[in-house]
């Protein structure tokens, strides 16, 4: 079945440092993938997503490129700030190519301070 | 556009009790998945509806239903609560179920004594 790794938390940056989160994933055909963002008792948040090999999704400052060649989907932003502190979870859609069942990673708790 | 709202936020149940949970999802969205949080398994798939339909489900013990209706609006159950119960649900909804976005409600809090 579909499955994803994230690399083991928790990261700890300090503020402005460039940051990287691992994401590897498993499934058969093509899914879509996936960055949520979880803060302190709320709920998922998507932060990005790519739907095809190569595709480079972005969004506030953060970026992922879909790596089909080595399956991965890794997190990359240029400089944290302290309002990144979140925890991270990398995603794929289901074999169907749906939304509907999305399997996560983990999660990679972020930490960032001044 | 108002987002997910799911109802109550928290909840404190005892042992052997039942429970609904509710969802709305965003307006115009027909897809409304349920997803199960814990410390120790992460993010599980419960449950997906649409047009009230359940599409897929996963694995969990019959204990955990649900259901959708004709406003998509969704609820879940579940019954004879054990303390493993204990968890945030997630419910995420879409707009169909090809590749589109889900966006997630701020979740249920349960809590099994």
């Amino acid at each position: 079945g579909n499955s994803v790794t994230q690399m083991e938390g928790p990261v700890t940056l300090s503020e402005e440092a460039f940051l990287t989160i691992n994401c590897t994933y498993t499934a058969t055909g093509y899914p879509s993938l996936f960055w949520y963002v979880q803060y302190p008792g709320e709920g998922l948040q998507l932060l990005l997503k790519a739907t095809k090999a190569d595709d480079k999704g972005s969004n506030k400052g953060f970026e992922a490129t879909y790596r089909k060649e080595t399956t991965s989907f890794h997190l990359e932003k240029g400089s944290v700030q302290v309002s990144d502190s979140a925890v991270y979870f990398c995603a794929l859609t289901g074999a169907a190519g749906t939304a509907s069942k999305l399997t996560f990673g983990t999660g990679t708790r972020l930490q960032v301070t001044l | 556009k108002a987002g997910v709202t799911q109802t109550p936020r928290y909840l404190i149940k005892t042992r052997g009790q039942q429970v609904t949970l509710s969802c709305s999802p965003i307006s115009g969205h027909r897809s409304v998945s349920w997803y199960q949080q814990t410390p120790g398994q992460g993010l599980q798939f419960l449950f997906e509806y649409f047009s009230e339909t359940q599409r897929n489900k996963g694995n969990f013990p019959g204990r955990f239903s649900g259901r959708q209706f004709s406003n998509s609006r969704s609820e879940m159950n579940v019954s004879t609560l054990e303390l493993g119960d204990s968890a945030l649900y997630l419910c995420a909804s879409s707009y169909g179920t090809q590749n589109t976005e889900a966006f997630f409600g701020q979740g249920t809090r349960l809590t099994v004594v």
